[in-house]
């Protein structure tokens, strides 16, 4: 059974740039979640889906960041423009019920 | 401000011996926690859960104890092995189906 896929891996781009993560949820699961892992603060929740749709968004840095569920086995986060201070590890985890989430592998992002 | 707590960033161990993880909550809504073990370049797996109706919870050589009126809790390794270095993150949840918190990880490090 495969798991929660992400992509790209790895993306490095300039500051200003679009930057658009994608997630494919294991198939299933009814819950979506993207986290950010930083030293500082850890993993941190940015925004959840709950059936294809945002439940909490209070996560979110600021109007930069957006993320869409157009269906239950996709969603994207974006960022527009991208700032040197965005660069992270972005996580993208699926549930079903009561459940753990199952992770990614995540994807390096790297603003310079 | 974190809700989720694990004040030790690093722990070395002797292979074979006990190793402690703690991590300090300070919602006392939390009623859901669980451990993840992450290796490099991987996503958090998860490893054990334990709710609040119980204070123990054991699954082959890890063990987590759960002290409510403390708000604190533990996972400890026994015996520890190399193959557990990596990552331990400690999460908790007010609802099984919502949101999780995350602490900011306590990298474990098993010297053979």
């Amino acid at each position: 059974d495969a798991g929660v896929i992400q992509s790209p891996r790895h993306e490095v781009t300039e500051m200003g740039q679009e930057v658009t993560l994608r997630c494919k949820p294991i198939s299933g699961h009814n819950s979506l979640f993207w986290y950010r892992q930083t030293m500082m603060r850890g993993l941190e929740l940015l925004i959840y889906f709950n059936n294809n749709v945002p439940i909490d968004d209070s996560g979110m840095p600021e109007d930069r960041f957006s993320a869409k569920m157009p269906n239950a086995s996709f969603s994207t986060l974006k960022i527009q423009p991208s700032e040197p201070r965005d660069s992270a590890v972005y996580f993208c985890a699926s549930m079903r019920g009561n459940q753990p989430q199952h992770f990614g592998d995540g994807t390096r992002l790297s603003i310079l | 401000d974190q809700q989720v707590k694990q004040n030790s960033p690093s722990l070395s161990v002797q292979e074979g011996r006990i190793s402690i993880l703690n991590c300090d909550y300070t919602n006392s809504m939390f009623d859901y926690f669980l451990w993840y073990k992450k290796y490099p370049a991987e996503g958090p797996t998860f490893l054990i859960s334990i709710s609040s109706i119980k204070d123990k919870n054991e699954d082959g050589r890890f063990t987590v104890f759960l002290n409510k009126s403390a708000k604190h809790l533990s996972l400890h390794i026994v015996p520890s092995q190399p193959g557990d270095s990596a990552v331990y993150f400690c999460a908790a949840s007010a609802d099984t189906g919502n949101q999780f918190y995350f602490g900011t990880g306590t990298s474990l490090t098993v010297i053979p």
